[in-house]
C-alpha cells in the first residue's frame, strides 16, 4: 500500500527556512492521477492546505495565497518523493506538517477529490 | 478563498446516531470529503465523493450532501469513534483549483 514518510528538522530558527521531505513508496512522485501535498496544523489556525505539486504531462505548482511569496514545493523523481521548504519563518509557521496524496477520480455523472494517504506529520516549532 | 464551517463539538450517547455537518460555497460545486484525526495521528479519510468509504473503514460511517451542506453520519456510534472530524473540498474561489478546510468537530461519546 502507499505509504508517506517524512522527515527533516523539528526546530527551526526565525527568519531562517523550514525545509520537510517526504519520501513515497507504493506509488509515483510522476504518477499522472495524483497530486502531492503539504499541510500543517496548529490550534491557531486549524488544518491548513499550503500546496502541491503534480504531473501531468509537465510539472505543476499550486499554492496557498497565504504562504504564496514564501513556499516552494519540489518534485525529486531520481528519490520518488518530493520537498517543502518555507521561507522567512516566525512563530507563527509553528505547527505539525504532514504531507498527503490527493486523488480524483470522474466518470461522466461524478468528480471526486480527495486525500486519501497521510505521513505521519513532523512538529516543527520556530524559535530562537 | 473560500471557508468551511463546522460546529466545534458534538456529544453522542454509545449506540446512537450522530450527524455532523459541513457548510461553505464550495460544496455547491464539490463534494467533501471527511476525515478522522485521533489525539497524535494524522488524519484517516473515512468518507469521500458522494458516499464512498476507503477500505477499512466501518460501514456505519455515511455522507450525504445537499446545496452548501455536507454531512457525515455515524450509525450506532463507538467508543472508538471518538475523534475530531474534519472536513475538506476543493475550492476554485481563487485563480486556482485549490484546497479547503472545516475548523473540525470533536465527537464525544458518551
Amino acid at each position: 500500500q502507499v505509504q508517506l514518510q517524512q522527515s527533516g528538522p523539528g526546530l527551526v530558527k526565525p527568519s531562517q527556512t523550514l525545509s520537510l521531505t517526504c519520501a513515497i513508496s507504493g506509488d509515483s512522485v510522476s504518477s499522472n492521477s495524483a497530486a502531492w501535498n503539504w499541510i500543517r496544523q496548529s490550534p491557531s489556525r486549524g488544518l491548513e492546505w499550503l500546496g502541491r505539486t503534480y504531473y501531468r504531462s509537465k510539472w505543476y505548482n499550486d499554492y496557498a495565497v497565504s504562504v504564496k511569496s514564501r513556499i516552494t514545493i519540489n518534485p525529486d523523481t531520481s528519490k520518488n518523493q518530493f520537498s517543502l521548504q518555507l521561507n522567512s519563518v516566525t512563530p507563527e509557521d509553528t505547527a505539525v506538517y504532514y504531507c498527503a496524496r490527493d486523488k480524483r477520480e470522474d466518470s461522466s455523472s461524478w468528480l471526486y477529490y480527495y486525500m486519501d494517504v497521510w505521513g505521519k506529520g513532523t512538529t516543527v516549532t520556530v524559535s530562537s | 478563498s473560500s471557508e468551511l464551517t463546522q460546529d466545534p463539538a458534538v456529544s453522542v450517547a454509545l449506540g446512537q446516531t450522530v450527524r455532523i455537518t459541513c457548510q461553505g460555497d464550495s460544496l455547491r460545486s464539490y463534494y467533501a470529503s471527511w476525515y478522522q484525526q485521533k489525539p497524535g495521528q494524522a488524519p484517516v479519510l473515512v468518507i469521500y465523493g458522494k458516499n464512498n468509504r476507503p477500505s477499512g473503514i466501518p460501514d456505519r460511517f455515511s455522507g450525504s450532501s445537499s446545496g452548501n451542506t455536507a454531512s457525515l453520519t455515524i450509525t450506532g456510534a463507538q467508543a472508538e469513534d471518538e475523534a475530531d472530524y474534519y472536513c475538506n473540498s476543493r475550492d476554485s474561489s481563487g485563480n486556482h483549483l485549490n484546497w479547503v478546510f472545516g475548523g473540525g468537530t470533536k465527537l464525544t461519546v458518551l
